[in-house]
Formats: structure tokens, sequence, C-alpha cells
């Protein structure tokens, strides 16, 4: 098993540009969580979906994020328009049934200039 | 308010010290929780459960205290290795996502 896959693992970009992140989550996980990681704020959680299904997104920043899992197989998190307060490293992390250890990509280390 | 705090250290230790984290959560109703490590620039990865009666792995314990609501790792014999970020982690109920510590960081030094 490859594990949760996370592309690009660097993006650097100027504000104002739009980025988009991805996540491929391990075969036959019901549950994808997108979480952002700083050192003034630690890791918080931004939208996880259940079967596809976005659940709850209260910890999407504003409207500049959005978020979408197509199919069971494949999400994405996108910034638009960036902004240098966005940097940050942005993982995501699968798991099957509820209660179960939560698997983490190797993140994507965002800098927005 | 914070859900999960944790000191954020760092704690400085030499090896073979034994170092202890605490971390205390807000929600009495929570009803599970772990320890997971992180090493510099690399993912979060479960070190381990933390059950009701205490438990152990090595030269790692854990403990929970639900009068005080706070959980607890014990390090035994520290090796260099250990150096890393500790996060505790909480889940209030089987379908809610963890809560993650801001995390303790530990240097063991030689």
């Amino acid at each position: 098993d490859a594990g949760v896959i996370q592309s690009p693992r660097h993006e650097v970009t100027e504000m104002g540009q739009e980025v988009t992140l991805r996540c491929k989550p391990i075969s036959g996980h019901d549950y994808l969580f997108w979480y952002r990681q700083t050192m003034m704020r630690g890791l918080e959680l931004l939208i996880y979906f259940n079967n596809n299904v976005p659940i709850d997104d209260s910890g999407m920043p504003e409207d500049r994020f959005s978020a979408k899992m197509p199919n069971a197989s494949f999400s994405t998190l996108k910034i638009q328009p960036s902004e240098p307060r966005d940097s940050a490293v942005y993982f995501c992390a699968s798991r099957g049934q509820a209660g179960e250890k939560l698997f983490f990509g190797s993140g994507t280390q965002l800098s927005v200039l | 308010r914070k859900e999960v705090e944790q000191d954020p250290g760092p704690f400085n230790v030499p090896e073979g010290a034994t170092v202890a984290f605490n971390c205390t959560y807000s929600n009495s109703a929570s009803q599970s929780f772990f320890w997971y490590r992180q090493d510099c620039r690399k993912e979060p990865k479960l070190l381990m459960s933390v059950y009701s009666s205490g438990n152990e792995d090595g030269r790692f314990t854990a403990q929970l205290n639900r009068a005080s609501q706070y959980i607890s790792l014990l390090i035994r014999d520290s090796k260099l290795s250990d150096s890393a970020t500790y996060l505790c982690v909480v889940i209030d109920s089987g379908n809610t996502p963890l809560v993650f510590g801001k995390g303790t960081r530990l240097s063991v030094i030689a």
C-alpha cells in the first residue's frame, strides 16, 4: 500500500495566484481530511469528507478556500486567490471506519510570496 | 477556548532520562485519546492509543485521567531518536474528526 499521496510536495507561488493541492487517500478508506499546520496555530482541521461527501467545512478559513472529492480516490484543495498568510503545510489524511488510525500524507509545503 | 492544550516545551533532557508530558482536554464527553509523534518536516504518525486503564508500549506509558480531563505520556530511558514533537489527540465521538493539540517538543541530548 502506497499510503496517502499528496502533490506537490512544495509549492511556491505569488500572491493572487490560484493554488491546487491534490490528495489520493488509501484505497478503501471512507474518510478524508484536510489539515493545515502552522507554528502559531498547530494542526487545524479545514474540512473532511465521508464517502466523498463533505461533512464539515467549518474550518475552511474563508471563501477563497474550496475542496472537492469527485471520487473515492481523489481530492483537491484549492485556494483562489492565494495570500501570504496562507503559507503553511497542508496535510491530507484518511482513515477507514470511525475511530481507526489516521494516516497522513507527506504534506504540501505552501509558500505564498 | 482551546479544546486540547499542551505545554509546547521544548523539553531538553539528557539521554537516559525519564520525561512526562501532560495534555488537557475541554470536552468531558470525549471518548478516544491518542498520542501522535511528528518528526521535523514530516507528517504526524500514531505513537499509541490511550486506554482508560493506562497502557504501556516498551519505554512508553500512556495514562488517562477522566476526572481531571487529562492524558499523559511517560517516556523512560530517553533515546536520541525520541527527539520529536508529541501531539495529543482527542476524538469526541466515533464519527467526529480528531482534534490535535499543538504539540510538545522534546529534544534528547547526548
